[in-house]
């Protein structure tokens, strides 16, 4: 059982369009992150969303963290070529003995063609 | 600054052979994961670190296994390689806060 499903699984898409990748989960969790994965490498952190509500920015990338801490989504404005990749979202949660612990969702594999 | 590095790059293995997977960092970071990477299935976690001297066990620890004598290196040990162990390997640090991961290039690994 995935505990964060991200949705979806593929995107292909034409330079210029907007997009919006979601992931949800039934748990709540103290922190979510959003990675971005090049072929042949490790993922690389986008941001860190801690707070109900939260927004942030990073250029024509929005993410949002829902109100309950349960689900977030990552909204690409006028989407190009650069932004290919591998989307990843990944969840923290302090319960029990996992603190420390992060569990990722499988991922949205984004194309934007030129 | 190094970051995470990881060894070998890419390793090929028959079936019932052992291996270990290096990955050390310099960052001083007492968090210390390693990951398995399958087509379609984001990362699990096979086992992870909060500290030298202390490890527990993932989502998937079967056929592994982990060691943290230092707060830089966090080896991962494959026994009796099995086909089903064939997959990119990623070794990954944290600081306690805030709570940004970084990730190692990956190894490749192939068990045939």
């Amino acid at each position: 059982t995935q505990l964060l499903e991200q949705s979806p699984q593929f995107l292909s898409i034409q330079e210029g369009e907007n997009l919006t990748v979601y992931c949800n989960s039934s748990s709540v969790f103290s922190s979510l992150q959003w990675y971005r994965q090049e072929p042949g490498e490790g993922p690389v952190l986008l941001v860190t969303v801690v707070t109900g509500g939260e927004v942030k920015k990073l250029k024509r990338l929005t993410f949002q963290f829902g109100d309950a801490r349960k689900d977030s989504s990552l909204h690409i404005t006028a989407a190009q070529p650069g932004d290919t990749g591998l989307y990843l979202c990944a969840g923290e949660t302090h319960r029990g003995s996992t603190l420390g612990r992060l569990y990722f969702g499988r991922g949205t594999q984004l194309t934007v063609w030129p | 600054n190094a970051g995470v590095t990881q060894t070998p790059k890419f390793r090929i293995l028959k079936i019932g052979q052992s291996m270990t997977l290096q990955c050390t960092q310099d960052m001083n970071h007492n968090y210390m994961y390693w990951y398995r990477q399958d087509p379609g299935m984001g990362l699990k976690l096979i086992y992870y670190s909060v500290g030298a001297g202390i490890t527990d066990k993932g989502e998937v620890p079967n056929g592994y296994n982990v060691s943290r004598s230092t707060t830089e290196d966090f080896p991962l040990r494959l026994e009796l390689a099995a086909p089903s162990q064939t997959s990119v390997y990623f070794c990954a640090s944290r600081q306690d806060s805030p709570y940004e991961q970084y990730f190692g290039p990956g190894t490749r690994l192939t068990v045939t």
